[in-house]
């Protein structure tokens, strides 16, 4: 069965550090680029950016990059999300998800949208 | 970034209804168009890819059209599970945006 595990909800300070995982299984890891995305409370969804486990290629939104680091360690087949200082507006549950006939050129990434998601890890950042 | 605009934000609809959901773009995306259900406390489920495909052990009620900058959901009779938001996304030019999402709350 395909599926990806998310790591446990998490509460935090201003200012903290945090990764958050999620573990791939039933599928080749290396083979399908593998995506963040935020949703705040009671709000939408949005896509922070793919990874590509098989060389690093990483893809960010604009308005995460520089904030957030997407990686992933393919011996563990685990897909990686961290902050170096969380703010109070990083509240929200964050979905991995695998995406599906990816295609990347240097400037653009062309996908089938998200076919398998996590369940998700809420991440609370309050003083 | 190309913009997803969801329309209606919500609707109010009962059993057995034919219920459409409309999505635009604000450039052409071609076919790069997903489609989700999401219902409370739960990850979004895929429903459609490429603008038209029924992802497998999605039932077929659920159908997908459109290209270049407009595209449309239908569920032809609404069933009692279905109520849930809705979301597209286009996967044409990164970053992959969403729509805001539409609502489909029981009449």
């Amino acid at each position: 069965e395909v599926q990806l595990v998310q790591s446990g909800a998490e509460v935090k300070k201003p200012g903290e550090s945090l990764k958050i995982s999620c573990r791939a299984s039933g599928y080749s890891f290396t083979t399908y680029w593998i995506g963040w995305v935020r949703q705040m409370p009671g709000k939408g969804l949005e896509w922070m950016g793919i990874f590509y486990p098989g060389d690093s290629d990483t893809r960010y939104s604009p308005s995460f990059e520089g904030h957030v680091t997407i990686s992933a360690d393919k011996s563990i087949t685990t897909a990686y999300l961290q902050w170096s200082s969380l703010k109070a507006s990083d509240t929200a549950m964050y979905y991995c998800a695998r995406c599906p006939h990816g295609f990347c050129t240097n400037t653009n990434c062309r996908t089938g949208g998200f076919d398998i998601w996590g369940r998700g890890t809420m991440v609370t950042v309050s003083s | 970034d190309i913009q997803m605009t969801q329309s209606p934000s919500s609707l109010s609809a009962s059993v057995g209804d034919r219920v459409t959901i409309t999505c635009r773009a604000s450039q052409t995306i071609s076919s790069y168009l997903t489609w989700y259900q999401q219902k409370p406390g739960k990850a979004p489920k895929l429903l459609i890819y490429a603008a038209s495909t029924l992802q497998g052990g999605v039932p077929s009620r659920f159908s997908g059209s459109g290209s270049g900058t407009d595209f449309t959901l239908t569920i032809s009779s609404l069933q009692p599970e279905d109520f849930a938001t809705y979301f597209c996304q286009q996967s044409s030019t990164t970053p992959h945006t969403f729509g805001q999402g539409t609502k489909v709350e029981i009449k």
